[in-house]
């Protein structure tokens, strides 16, 4: 199974652009590239999906290069609530869904 | 409003007596997954559900049952929990399994 890799950590201050990169080196071609944002005890939630070139959506923007190797999370102007984990699914497994370990991101103030 | 709902959302249980954790969508979604979350592991899956009456196993099966009878619920049964169990768990539901996935608020369980 395809595998996702992402910095285990990040820290940044409120109000700079934050971008978390993950690589999906084995993605195969019907895979979309779809990110996650986690609170503390609460369930994953959709930030933004794309399948190439780059997405944006009212939270975030997603870019993928030609090969797809890679996708780029960037989030504009962080501030301290957006405080969590980050999860990069490529792989789907089948019909499986196989979440990474995820990038803490710390925001200070 | 969109919403998957678990119930109930923290259960204190003793190994052996059975359990189920309900899972209820509102969305007419055709694929529903039960994950646990584990400090150190991540979130993994347990089994999934194409559709009505079609279940197969996750990553981390053993231990646990799903049934699908209707649609919309997808419970999650514990028939002899044990200690290894106590976990935090969540429902999901999509349109299908490269759609983007609804998760429920958790399930808190502690099996002593």
């Amino acid at each position: 199974l395809a595998k996702t890799t992402q910095p285990i950590s990040m820290d940044s201050y409120e109000g700079q652009e934050v971008n978390i990169t993950c690589s999906h080196n084995n993605i195969a071609t019907n895979d979309y590239i779809t990110w996650y944002q986690q609170f503390p005890s609460q369930g994953p939630r959709f930030i933004i999906q794309g399948y190439k070139t780059k997405v944006t959506n009212e939270v975030a923007s997603l870019f993928i290069p030609a090969d797809r190797k890679s996708s780029t999370l960037s989030l504009p102007r962080v501030s301290l609530s957006d405080t969590a984990v980050y999860y990069c699914l490529s792989d789907t497994g089948g019909f499986k869904t196989i979440f990474g370990a995820g990038t803490r991101l710390f925001v200070k103030a | 409003e969109a919403q998957v709902t678990q119930n109930p959302r923290y259960l204190i249980t003793v190994t052996g007596k059975k359990l189920t954790v309900t899972c209820s969508q509102n969305m007419n979604h055709e694929y529903m997954s039960w994950y646990r979350q584990d400090p150190g592991l991540g979130l993994r899956q347990i089994y999934y559900s194409m559709n009505v009456e079609v279940t197969d196993k996750g990553d981390v099966p053993e231990g646990y049952k799903v049934s699908r009878k209707e649609k919309r619920n997808f419970p999650l049964i514990l028939e002899s929990p044990s200690p290894n169990q106590t976990s935090l768990y969540f429902c999901a539901s999509s349109f299908g399994v490269r759609q983007p996935q609804h998760f429920g608020d958790g399930t808190r369980l502690s099996i002593l």
